[in-house]
């Protein structure tokens, strides 16, 4: 079974303070997804990867970066906090490279910024 | 561009009772279509996917799903319910040749089941 791990279940951070979301893959997926999640908007794109040191911009990529350095790994990092960006976060990943196969998601990291 | 609309924020049903959850999307060439379930504190995880071919498909848990073209419909659909299906459900739309174009959810239903 493919397995998507996201380092933490919750997180609570302050405004302006730089947050790193982590995310690891055990399955040598080419696909990594960032999304975030929120009551009544569904799940929202903000960054996509299909290679490693490849990075997409998705629906919502602003004030959010990622970094792949290694196939499995896929971070998402905020520069500088706010509030809005309290939310719940879901990193997903598929296979093969450039396709629609289903993705495989994470349990959530729920982070609070205050 | 794509769109997936779900009508239904929260759906109540009794336990043993059919289901039907409703989707519609937009999507101007041939859709790959989706349906995830999310359970309480959990990631998404897949229900059932439509490439191609039958337009009814089996998924998992006993789930059903039907590709309707001419109505942009792919609504779920269980025969009869069960206490551990209360969940959220999402129905997604993607790409389906070309290389990778990216997924669209629905805003998802809520599904409440009672005793």
């Amino acid at each position: 079974d493919v397995k998507v791990t996201q380092s933490s279940r919750y997180l609570v951070k302050r405004t302006g303070e730089k947050v790193f979301l982590e995310c690891v893959q055990d399955m040598d997926h080419e696909n990594m997804f960032w999304y975030r999640q929120d009551p009544g908007l569904g799940l929202r794109l903000i960054y996509f990867s299909y290679d490693v040191k490849m990075k997409e911009k998705g629906d919502i990529p602003e004030g959010y970066s990622v970094s792949r350095e290694k196939k499995e790994r896929f971070s998402l990092i905020l520069e500088s906090a706010s509030t809005n960006q309290t939310s719940m976060y879901l990193c997903a990943s598929s296979s093969p490279r450039g396709t629609n196969q289903p993705q495989h998601f994470g349990d959530g990291t729920r982070l609070s910024i205050l | 561009a794509q769109s997936v609309t779900q009508p239904d924020i929260h759906i109540t049903v009794s336990e043993g009772a059919s289901l039907e959850l409703r989707c519609n999307y937009s999507y101007g060439a041939t859709p790959y279509l989706f349906w995830y379930v999310q359970s309480p504190g959990q990631g998404l995880q897949l229900l059932l996917k439509y490439f191609s071919g039958d337009t009814l498909v089996q998924g998992i848990k006993g789930f059903e799903a039907e590709f309707k073209r001419s109505q942009s419909s792919f609504n779920l659909r269980k025969p009869s319910v069960h206490w551990s299906d209360a969940a959220e459900y999402f129905c997604a739309v993607g790409g389906g040749s070309g290389g990778y174009q990216k997924v669209t959810f629905g805003t998802g239903t809520k599904l409440q089941v009672i005793p």
